[in-house]
């Protein structure tokens, strides 16, 4: 049982670059949770999804950011024209129950030049 | 809107000693989760706690909760150097909703 598996570890990007951040979840999990990690900060709560479905995005940022977990294939975390302060760790969790016994992934590491 | 406050945020201790790290959260919740993280690492599950007086225990780490004070603490018996690492509690506002709201960690050093 390979876990959750995220890619890329370390992603970097220039300004106003996209970044895509991929997750793919534990085997026979259909759900998924984004989460994002500042330096020295718990993690935030951004987006819940289920294949082909968003159930709740109140964590995302109204602009730049999108998330997708397609019929077949990872989850995908978009991130559009990137700045700075989307410097992060985000990391992705995933569960075959909506909203109890997460896993979490190892994260991807983005950095923003 | 819910908030976890955890304390302390950093915390030095000596091999073989004992200490508590304290959640506090400011609604009632379904249920609450301890994780471990180590640096540069993902988070490992420690423990979940679904009711008022739950106690859960695993080797040097206890943790449970009261939900009428809206507090959880994972006592740590007789430090080692191997419990170095970054403590979340996180809380579930709702049941099965999929939000977790985290506390900012405790960093926890445990020295020879």
């Amino acid at each position: 049982n390979a876990g959750v598996m995220q890619n890329p570890r370390h992603l970097v990007r220039r300004r106003g670059q996209e970044a895509r951040l991929r997750c793919s979840p534990m085997k026979g999990h259909s759900h998924v949770y984004w989460y994002r990690q500042l330096p020295e900060e718990g993690l935030k709560f951004m987006v819940y999804l289920q294949k082909e479905n968003i159930i709740d995005e109140s964590g995302m940022p109204k602009e730049r950011f999108s998330a997708e977990f397609p019929k077949e294939g990872p989850s995908i975390l978009r991130i559009q024209q990137v700045v700075r302060g989307d410097s992060a760790a985000y990391f992705c969790a995933s569960s075959n129950q909506g909203g109890y016994g997460y896993t979490f992934g190892s994260g991807t590491r983005l950095t923003v030049v | 809107e819910l908030k976890v406050e955890q304390n302390p945020l950093f915390l030095s201790m000596q091999e073989g000693k004992n200490y508590t790290i304290y959640c506090n959260y400011s609604t009632t919740s379904d249920r609450l989760y301890w994780y471990r993280q180590d640096p540069g690492k993902s988070l490992e599950s420690l423990f979940v706690l679904l009711s008022n007086g739950a106690v859960k225990q695993e080797g040097r780490l206890m943790a449970s909760l009261d939900t009428k004070a809206r507090l959880s603490t994972l006592h740590i018996t007789a430090a080692v150097h191997d419990l170095s690492a970054t403590y979340f509690c996180a809380v579930d506002e709702k049941a099965n909703a999929g939000k977790s709201t985290f506390g900012d960690g405790t960093t926890l050093t445990v020295k020879p």
